[in-house]
């Protein structure tokens, strides 16, 4: 069964406290690795795809890189605003066609 | 680019009413386009993949008839909760495709709270 489980399930940083989110997935015909924002109430907001293993993708204080059974969102020097919840997702092909699926997400707070 | 608006944000329901939410893709036309449904502190769950022109797929467990879908143009989906019940109250959310592919966008949520 595909699985993506999401580490920790939630993880409180004091403003400027680096830290990584875990990824690890086992999944049959991986196309492509998703890491998204979501906050309360409003939709996930694209972060990164990552396609092959070794990729490494960044933005502003973040950057996510993937190995073949897992992913990692680095956090770099977080402020307030980055709390939200991250979720990740692997996309697959089944029966032929796409379709996402996501951890349960890791809930972030950064304290100031 | 890739903007996916969906209405309403929030509607609340008498119970055995029903319930139409809309998914529009503003600037490029979607093939494909996912709904799901977010529980407290659970994760996104895929309810049913609709392709513009044909019938939805439902993932396994999803009410066909409960939860009906319709994909009528590049640029919209709906997705209709019939007779809805308190256990239907749940955060839906969908996403949408690029035509060139690649770009899952989602929609900001609706909140649906069945009474």
């Amino acid at each position: 069964e595909d699985q993506v489980t999401q580490s920790p399930e939630a993880l409180r940083l004091q403003e400027g406290e680096s830290s990584s989110l875990n990824c690890s997935y086992t999944v049959s015909g991986l196309r492509g690795l998703f890491w998204y924002r979501q906050d309360p109430g409003k939709g996930p907001e694209f972060l990164f795809t990552l396609y092959s293993a070794g990729e490494e993708k960044e933005k502003e204080r973040l950057k996510a890189t993937l190995t073949k059974k897992e992913s990692f969102l680095h956090i770099t020097a977080p402020k307030p605003e980055d709390s939200a919840t991250y979720l990740c997702a692997v996309l697959l092909t089944q029966g032929g066609s796409e379709k996402l699926v996501f951890g349960k997400g890791t809930k972030l707070t950064v304290n100031p | 680019g890739a903007v996916v608006s969906q209405h309403p944000s929030r509607v609340i329901c008498k119970s055995g009413t029903s319930v139409k939410i809309e998914c529009r893709s503003l600037d490029f036309q979607a093939t494909t386009m996912f709904w799901y449904r977010q529980f407290p502190k659970q994760s996104l769950m895929l309810m049913a993949t609709s392709n513009e022109g044909s019938k939805a797929t439902y993932e396994q467990g999803v009410e066909k008839d409960k939860f009906l879908i319709n994909h009528a143009s590049l640029t919209l989906s709906t997705l209709t909760v019939t007779s809805a019940h308190p256990e239907d109250s749940s955060f839906y959310i969908c996403s949408a495709n690029r035509v060139l592919g690649g770009m899952y966008t989602f929609g900001s949520g609706t909140r649906l709270t069945v009474v």
